[in-house]
């Protein structure tokens, strides 16, 4: 019965290289998003899509790509890994107008080499 | 540019005794803000949420007070738990009619309970 769930948990790749993250909510909620937290630990929304649609971009390079097939799935797809973008990656939803509360998934450690 | 501030990285307390976080932040037109829990290799888990119309909201041994003139909120949890040894972080949203529910997060407070 897991709420929010992120695959990988671990990857490890090289720089360069091209990677995928997944995610899927079973708790029926409208909206999605994407959080970087780096090494210093800052919590950083990247994405958030709204039914399919996205509705948050932050500064973030166009190497990443956010998908999202369907509300309960938003993946995230990141093009020439670079050491920078070593991070836990963070998948979360809410459904907006029930409340502010998001609901995170376990996070998924990002390492490149 | 930090809107949401968490100054102080750790906080050491005993069990039983009263754990008081701390979060400031800028931008006075945040409305609504949020308590988050974080364990090791876990994603933050949400714990107490206070909407600016209010100054105090209670949950257990979970209370959050407001103090929007000041841009400050504290979160007070009474009495301490060795389970609330965890890193706390404090989120603060901007609704409104472009609602989006985009959360900005301080950068933690690590809250060790000693027993």
């Amino acid at each position: 019965d897991t709420a929010v769930s992120q695959t990988p948990k671990y990857l490890v790749t090289q720089m360069g290289n091209d990677k995928s993250i997944k995610c899927e909510q079973n708790l029926g909620h409208d909206t999605m998003y994407w959080y970087k937290q780096d090494s210093k630990k800052f919590l950083k929304i990247m994405f958030s899509y709204n039914n399919k649609e996205l509705i948050i971009n932050e500064t973030v390079p166009n190497r990443f790509s956010p998908k999202s097939p369907d509300k309960a799935h938003l993946n995230l797809h990141i093009n020439s890994l670079e050491l920078g973008d070593s991070a836990v990656y963070f998948c979360a939803s809410s459904q907006i107008g029930w409340g502010i509360e998001q609901f995170f998934g376990p996070g998924t450690r990002l390492t490149v080499l | 540019d930090q809107q949401v501030k968490q100054n102080s990285p750790s906080l050491s307390v005993q069990e039983g005794r009263i754990s008081i976080l701390n979060c400031d932040y800028t931008n006075s037109m945040f409305d609504y803000f949020l308590w988050y829990k974080k364990y090791p290799a876990e994603g933050p888990t949400f714990l107490i949420s206070i909407s600016s119309i209010k100054d105090k909201n209670e949950d257990g041994r979970f209370t959050v007070f407001l103090n929007k003139s000041a841009k400050h909120l504290s979160l007070h949890i009474v009495p301490s738990q060795p389970g609330d040894s965890a890193v706390y972080f404090c989120a603060a949203s901007e609704t409104g009619s472009s609602n989006t529910g985009k959360l900005i997060f301080g950068q933690g407070t690590t809250l060790q309970v000693k027993p």
